[in-house]
């Protein structure tokens, strides 16, 4: 059974980077069907998309967080990793990493199966 | 972007209820969105891909329908374990992969 573990600080100070890696077991993260996907959602609201990854490093971000996403994969120790630069208090959220599916017909990233519990992540001073 | 607006935003039911939530596209989708349940404290738990497709383990009283701009989720008979917030996700990759805001499905 697949399970999605994220890890991160808890809290981050304002200008800082954020980091979480998120580590998969029960699954190999080189699947050529997969890819794996960083989401987060501040305290009380909705979903938000940050990015998502395949085995050999192909990435999609958000096009608003671009300019400060960077998400890293590591096959060998079957985890990915996200970092989150310049961070401000909009940017406290609970970070989920889920397994990002792949489609037959497209070979795009597509819906997301499986999730991790979530890291709360506050920034803060 | 893709925006994905739902109604209602919070919808009173009771067991036994047959609901439906509405998720529109700001441009169309063609069936590519999902939907998902989420409880407090918890994650999203996928429902519904490829706007009519079942995930593995979900029952069958929830469906889904719609392609282009409009879609459904329709719950069949309400169950007490229904009761969370649900999120429909349009899944483009050149457009980005937005939710919508979120319909909370209370007990009357």
């Amino acid at each position: 059974q697949l399970q999605l573990q994220e890890s991160g600080p808890g809290l981050v100070k304002p200008s800082e980077t954020l980091s979480v890696t998120c580590s998969v077991s029960g699954g190999s993260i080189s699947s050529s069907s997969h890819y794996w996907g960083w989401i987060r959602q501040p305290p009380g609201k909705g979903l938000e998309w940050i990015g998502s990854i395949n085995y050999s490093g192909s990435t999609y971000y958000k096009s608003s967080l671009k300019s400060r996403v960077n998400i890293s994969i590591d096959t060998s120790k079957n985890q990915f990793s996200l970092k989150l630069s310049s961070v401000t208090a909009a940017d406290t959220a609970v970070y989920y990493c889920a397994r990002h599916v792949q489609s037959i017909v497209s070979r795009q990233p597509d819906h997301f199966d499986n999730w991790g519990q979530g890291s709360l992540v506050t920034v803060s001073s | 972007d893709i925006q994905m607006t739902q109604s209602p935003s919070t919808l009173s039911a009771s067991v036994g209820d047959r609901v439906t939530i509405t998720c529109r596209a700001s441009q169309s989708i063609s069936n590519w969105l999902a939907w998902y349940q989420q409880k407090p404290g918890k994650a999203p738990k996928l429902l519904i891909y490829k706007a009519s497709s079942l995930q593995s383990g979900v029952p069958s009283r929830f469906s889904g329908s719609g392609s282009g701009t409009e879609f459904t989720l329709t719950i069949s008979s309400l169950q007490p374990d229904d009761f969370a917030t649900y999120y429909c996700q349009q899944h483009n990759t050149y457009s980005g992969y937005t939710f919508g805001q979120g319909t909370k499905l209370e007990i009357k």
